[in-house]
């Protein structure tokens, strides 16, 4: 049991280009979901996903872009990298949307650089 | 719109001392709150989960309680120890759109 997987853990862009961060899961858990950590502030949720097929955004959706074809992956899509998009993402799973008692799980983690 | 604030942004203990870690959050509208570990580098890691309509959660040396009228949420580590070194970060779910709001967290550094 792995857990919540992410790929690369470290990546370096240019300005403009584009990418996509690698997420998977084992838990067969129906909701997942992207946040950046920035220095001094507290996780923000980029894009959400409650099962496969259903996406919706979060707090800080631009420049990002999701899709879930399946259970266990839910890539994040940076469509034109900008300096501003410079940060930590964290991958993260739990079983259901509105679960009481669900935790949640974390990816290690990708620390991007956009020059 | 919900605000977690942690205070202090970072702590430094000696060793043996017990640590108290402090989470305020402005809406009373939560399912419930999670406190995680980070180490350097590392993901996040849930620490106790607590539900709204419970006061507190234990788990070995760590306990945390929740007032949720008034918007606390404490953290405690008995007897720290170099290892509990890390950022230690809440998290609220709310019962209006089943989000996490997060805390920016407290960096905790336990002296030897």
């Amino acid at each position: 049991n792995a857990g919540v997987t992410q790929t690369p853990k470290f990546q370096v862009l240019k300005t403009g280009q584009s990418m996509t961060l690698q997420c998977a899961q084992d838990m067969n858990h129906e909701y997942m979901s992207w946040y950046r950590q920035d220095p001094g502030m507290g996780l923000r949720l980029i894009h959400y996903s409650v099962g496969a097929g259903i996406t919706d955004q979060g707090e800080v959706p631009n420049g990002y872009n999701v899709s879930r074809s399946t259970t266990e992956d839910f890539p994040l899509r940076l469509l034109s990298a900008a300096p501003s998009q410079t940060s930590v993402y964290f991958c993260a799973s739990r079983m259901g949307i509105a679960g009481l008692t669900d935790t949640q799980y974390f990816g290690p983690g990708t620390r991007l650089t956009v020059l | 719109k919900q605000e977690v604030t942690q205070i202090p942004a970072a702590l430094s203990v000696p060793e043996g001392e017990n640590l108290v870690l402090n989470c305020s959050f402005t809406d009373s509208a939560i399912y419930n709150l999670q406190w995680f570990r980070q180490d350097p580098g590392k993901g996040l890691t849930s620490l106790l989960l607590i539900q709204s309509s419970q006061r507190e959660q234990t788990s070995g040396r760590l306990n945390a309680s929740l007032d949720k009228s008034s918007g606390r949420s404490t953290l405690y580590i008995a007897a720290s120890q170099p290892g509990d070194s890390a950022t230690y970060l809440c998290a609220v779910l709310r019962s209006n759109d089943y989000k996490l709001s997060f805390g920016a967290g407290t960096t905790v550094t336990v002296r030897a």
